[in-house]
């Protein structure tokens, strides 16, 4: 079965520093998307970033940024200038796609806390 | 402007009692997805349609029904065998596989409160 794990439940950064919030994933599938969300405390899910697997080049943007290694099946998501805006639920999440099955699988979540 | 309707934001009902929570998008998606979330887990997915008037179980299926007859809309039916239906619930839309972007597109969720 296809799984996303996030290994950190909960982060602190200071504000105007850097963090990075780990994801490693499990798929069979030689094409695939991951993707970061972010969840405020009001529950909207926002997408962050998106990477295709077929695309070597890390996706960037802004402030955010993404560390993917294939091989070792890493997906890392990295905060620069951390703002109290970005305070928030941080989901990893990968397309689970095979024959008739097009779903999403995503990891537990890491709360990031922005201290001021 | 795009995107994807829930309503209500928030509903409480007895337990025993049916109820549907509404998700309507105007993306033009084909696809659509209903998850749950509770404290400590991720997403997880209980149906989802990538067509009108076809859906598959996720991994949570039971004690939940949906319908898609129209490609904007996709209710969800939490019923009375659902054993802990007290939850967050959120519904998502995107393109259909090979069809554009692929991200999800989620709407404000709905917080079911079931006694």
């Amino acid at each position: 079965a296809q799984t996303v794990t996030q290994s950190q439940p909960e982060m602190s950064v200071q504000e105007a520093e850097t963090v990075t919030l780990s994801c490693t994933y499990d798929t069979s599938e030689s094409d695939y998307y991951l993707f970061w969300y972010k969840q405020p405390p009001s529950r909207q899910m926002i997408l962050v970033i998106r990477q295709e697997a077929y695309k070597q080049q890390n996706a960037t943007e802004n402030r955010f940024s993404v560390n993917f290694q294939k091989a070792a099946k890493s997906f890392s998501l990295k905060i620069s200038d951390s703002q109290l805006g970005d305070a928030a639920m941080y989901f990893c999440a990968s397309t689970a796609w095979g024959p008739g099955t097009y779903k999403y699988i995503f990891g537990t979540g890491t709360r990031l806390k922005v201290l001021a | 402007d795009g995107g994807i309707t829930q309503s209500p934001k928030y509903l409480f009902r007895k337990e025993g009692q049916n109820v549907t929570l509404s998700c309507e998008q105007n993306l033009n998606h084909d696809a659509m997805y209903w998850y749950r979330q509770d404290p400590g887990q991720g997403l997880r997915l209980i149906y989802y349609s990538q067509i009108v008037n076809d859906f598959q179980k996720g991994d949570i299926a039971e004690g939940y029904s949906v319908s898609r007859e129209k490609k904007e809309s996709f209710p969800l039916t939490v019923t009375s065998a659902q054993k802990n239906p007290t939850a967050f619930y959120l519904c998502a839309s995107s393109a259909r596989a090979g069809q554009g972007a692929l991200e999800q597109y989620f709407g404000p969720g709905t917080r079911l409160t079931v006694t």
